[in-house]
Order: C-alpha cells, then structure tokens, then sequence
C-alpha cells in the first residue's frame, strides 16, 4: 500500500542551525502539507503546497520556514536558525487532488532542538 | 474559523466494553469532518471521514462516528473495544469547500484493559 514516508525519523540539532525534514509522498498526489505537533499541544498546520508553489500558510510559517519539492518525488521542510521553540513533530501530508479529501500523512519526525 | 474540541485527553476502558470518544467542533460552513488514528511510532492514519450524505458513517477497524449539526459533535464509537485499539485518536474538521487545511483537536489516548 502506498504511503507517505519522512526521514529522518528523529533529528537533535543545536539552537541556531538549519535542518532539512524530508518527505516522499505518495507518487500521484498533486498536494502537499506539512503540520507540526508541539508536544501536549494539537497538530497545527503549517503550510500547503500545490502545482510548485505555496498555495496556503498559516502565521506560523514565516520567514524562517521554507518548502521546495526539488525533484518531483521529494517534499522538503526547511528550517533556518532553529529556535528551542521549534522542538516538535512534523508530519508531512499528501492528498491526491480533486474530490478526493483523505490526506495520507506520515509517521513524523520529531524535531528536538538543544 | 474552525475549532475542534476533543473531551478527554485520556480515556480508559476494559476490553469488549464500549468505546465513545468526543468531538466538538466549530465551524462557519458546512464542515468535513475525520478521524484520525495514530499508533506508537506511526503516522496519521485516517479511520473515517464525513462529507455529505449519510450522517452516521462507518469507517475501519469496526468504528463508527454521527455527524450532528444541532449539537456541533462528531463522536467515534466502537462497541466492543480490542486490545488492538490502544492508540491515540484525533479529531479533524476542513472546510467543505477547501481541503487544503485541516484543523486538529489535542488527541484522545486510547487505553484498553484487559
């Protein structure tokens, strides 16, 4: 069965640098997602993609936060100068389009940054 | 904006007994509402989803949820619970006419006794 799968599964970072989450989606999904689970708290959406280009965001993806699929498979979360605050799971998400509403999401990645 | 509420961070119940998780939600179109379940080290995985039509619906693992408007709930329910059901459980609601965000409730953890 398809699915949407992250690497890496767990990623420790030092306060101030960047990290990359990757994503796989399922291959002939048209949009893309990503939401994050601070721990406690609800998954929050951050950001979707569609047709290369950010079609929604939420007040928390600022500058700070960028997406980019660079190669038609990968869908990639980048982070720059991490923040303790950023410490969280991400989860990317993946929906075929259309009038199809399910979104597939994957196992996440827990983010913790020291 | 939507919102959903989720009664019980944690709910515990003996194997076979009912299981009846809450949800609340708000919304100022007509919502599309999930379920969500999420097992240990495991992504999102989508237990049932209401659209239009059928307010009662049913989805896998022998769970079911009803969509009522006049009360703005949407509770998960299975009657015989299994061990195999310990998970956490998310409520989610979109917009009916955009799908491209979901906005989660905070979680129910499942716990099954034997």
């Amino acid at each position: 069965e398809p699915e949407v799968t992250q690497t890496p599964s767990h990623q420790v970072t030092q306060m101030g640098q960047e990290v990359i989450l990757r994503c796989v989606p399922i291959s002939n999904h048209l949009y893309f997602y990503w939401y994050r689970q601070i721990l406690g708290q609800k998954v929050e959406f951050l950001v979707s993609f569609y047709n290369n280009e950010i079609s929604e965001k939420s007040e928390i993806f600022d500058d700070q936060f960028s997406v980019e699929r660079p190669d038609g498979s990968n869908f990639t979360l980048k982070i720059r100068s991490t923040k303790l605050e950023d410490s969280a799971m991400y989860f990317c998400a993946s929906r075929r389009g259309g009038s199809n509403t399910e979104a597939f999401f994957g196992q996440g990645t827990r983010l913790t940054v020291v | 904006a939507q919102s959903v509420t989720q009664l019980g961070s944690h709910v515990s119940v003996s194997e076979g007994a009912l299981v009846l998780l809450r949800c609340n939600y708000s919304s100022s179109v007509p919502p599309y509402l999930f379920w969500y379940v999420q097992y240990p080290n495991q992504g999102l995985q989508l237990l049932l989803k209401y659209t239009t039509g059928a307010t009662l619906v049913k989805g896998i693992n022998g769970f079911e949820a009803e969509f009522k408007k006049s009360e703005t709930s949407f509770h998960l329910t299975k009657p015989s619970a299994h061990m195999s059901d310990a998970a956490e459980y998310f409520c989610a609601v979109s917009d009916s006419g955009n799908f491209n965000k979901f906005y989660f409730g905070s979680g129910t953890k499942l716990n099954v006794k034997p």
